[in-house]
C-alpha cells in the first residue's frame, strides 16, 4: 500500500518562497506528481519527477529523493492567485494515490 | 475544448436511488481513471481502465459501484442505492498509458449530494 503524507495548511506572504514537504511509502515507485487544486476545481498537473534531483518550470520546482521517500514543491514569488491545495501523487506500478493536500494561503 | 468532460456537474437524490455519472475522456488518452473526493482530503482512487478493460478496482470499493468503458471511449461510474456517506465529488481523469511520465488530466467533477 501507499502512505503519502504532507502538511495539512501552510501560510506563505506574497512575494516570498515556500516549500511543501510530502513523504511516501510505496511498494513500486514508478514517479511522483504534484498537482494545484483551487476551491471548487479539478486538480490541475504541475510537476513530475521519477530520477532523484530538482525539475524547474518557471516560478514552480520539485525535488525528489527515492531512497528517502521524500519529495517537496518549492514556490517562488509567491503570488495571491497561488492560494490553494497543492496535492502530492505517488504512481506506483498500475494506479496512482494522492495525498491529502497542503492548503496553501498566501497573505499580502 | 479538448478536455476532460463530466456530466453532470451535480446530482441531488434521495438516499436509495441509482445515480450515473458519464466522462468523456481527451479523445488520444488510452487511460480513464475514476476518483471520488470530499472536503479537505485528496482524491481517492476508484477504478481505472485501459482502453475498455478495468484493470483495477479499490478493495474499498463497495458493491454498488460499478464503472464501465464499453467501447474504450466514454465510462459511467454507476452508484446503485446511494447512501449519504455516497456525497461527495466524483472525478474522472485520463492519461496516456503509463511509462511515459504522462500525467492524469482531471475534468470538473461531478457534484453528488444524497438527501
Amino acid at each position: 500500500g501507499q502512505n503519502i503524507d504532507q502538511p495539512t495548511e501552510m501560510t506563505a506572504t506574497e512575494g516570498a518562497i515556500v516549500q511543501i514537504n510530502c513523504t511516501y511509502q510505496t511498494s513500486g515507485f514508478n514517479g511522483l506528481f504534484w498537482y494545484q487544486q483551487h476551491a471548487g476545481e479539478a486538480p490541475t498537473f504541475l510537476s513530475y519527477n521519477v530520477l532523484d534531483g530538482l525539475e524547474e518550470k518557471g516560478r514552480f520546482s520539485s525535488f525528489l529523493s527515492r531512497s528517502k521517500g521524500y519529495s517537496y514543491l518549492l514556490l517562488k514569488e509567491l503570488q495571491m492567485k497561488d492560494s490553494a491545495s497543492y496535492l502530492c501523487a505517488v504512481r506506483d506500478t498500475h494506479d496512482m494515490r494522492f495525498g491529502a493536500g497542503t492548503r496553501l494561503t498566501v497573505k499580502p | 475544448d479538448t478536455g476532460v468532460s463530466q456530466d453532470p456537474r451535480h446530482k441531488i437524490t434521495k438516499r436509495g436511488q441509482n445515480v450515473t455519472f458519464r466522462c468523456d475522456p481527451i479523445s488520444e488518452h488510452n487511460r480513464l481513471y475514476w476518483y471520488r473526493q470530499t472536503l479537505g482530503q485528496g482524491p481517492e482512487f476508484l477504478t481505472y481502465f485501459q482502453n475498455e478493460a478495468q484493470l483495477e478496482k479499490s478493495r474499498l470499493l463497495s458493491d454498488r459501484f460499478s464503472a464501465e468503458r464499453p467501447k474504450g471511449s466514454f465510462s459511467t461510474l454507476e452508484i446503485q442505492r446511494t447512501e449519504q456517506g455516497d456525497s461527495a465529488m466524483y472525478l474522472c481523469a485520463s492519461s496516456l498509458e503509463v511509462g511515459t511520465g504522462q500525467p492524469q488530466h482531471f475534468g470538473d467533477g461531478t457534484r453528488l449530494s444524497i438527501l
